[in-house]
């Protein structure tokens, strides 16, 4: 089956300092990818949308500056976090749609992020 | 779906039992698609079972199934047999065919030996 993998799993990292968390789709094409935040004992909520090729849709309230998202190619994209601080903690989750197809988004393992 | 309410923050079902988790939705598209997520202590997250809004016919995956009522909006997954395994947060989900998924607060399930 179609697998998406992120990177980092985890990562630590001091208030202030710039995070990268990278999607990507292992064994198909996506043209669309989707980063997703959630807070501990609640639910997703959609960031932004990445389209390849393309500038990120962002969800109303998320700020642009702050998530900078790139998807330079069909199979990756990436999330960086930038000057983060403390209530930036939160766990991440890309998931990503494969190209003229049918099939539900497929989700990667999520990314624990925690600053200090 | 542009929105997704699930009303059971919490549930318990006896193991072997069978219990049915309830949501409710609300869109303005003519074609979406509905799901239910499980998302075990890992935080993966797992599809359950998806559900084309024109199709009349309920879905299945095994123990799990839905009832799906579309003039009442309503998308019930239902859980037969219930195993330790089946022990996480689930959350229903609404989307249309190429765009983004809006997810419901979820149930967190515990099932007791």
């Amino acid at each position: 089956g179609a697998v998406v993998s992120q990177h980092p799993s985890w990562v630590i990292c001091k208030s202030g300092t710039s995070v990268k968390i990278e999607c990507r789709s292992l064994d198909f094409q996506a043209t669309t990818m989707f980063w997703y935040r959630q807070f501990p004992k609640q639910s997703l909520m959609l960031m932004a949308t990445s389209n390849e090729g393309s500038k990120a849709t962002y969800e109303q309230g998320v700020e642009k500056d702050k998530f900078l998202i790139n998807h330079a190619s069909l199979t990756l994209s990436t999330l960086t976090v930038t000057s983060a601080h403390p209530e930036d903690s939160s766990f991440y989750i890309c998931s990503a749609r494969q190209a003229l197809s049918n099939q539900p988004q497929h989700f990667g393992d999520g990314t624990r992020l925690s600053i200090l | 779906a542009q929105t997704v309410t699930q009303s059971q923050p919490e549930m318990s079902v006896q193991e072997a039992e069978t219990v049915t988790l309830s949501c409710t939705y609300d869109t303005s598209e003519s074609d979406y698609y509905l799901f239910w997520y499980k998302q075990p202590p890992s935080r993966q997250m797992i599809l359950v079972i998806r559900q084309e809004a024109y199709k009349q016919q309920n879905a299945t995956e095994n123990r799990f199934s839905v009832n799906f009522q579309k003039a009442a909006k309503s998308f019930s997954l239902k859980i037969s047999d219930s195993q330790l395994g089946d022990a996480a947060m689930y959350f229903c989900a609404g989307g249309n065919r190429d765009d983004k998924i809006i997810f419901g607060k979820g149930t967190r399930l515990h099932i007791l030996p």
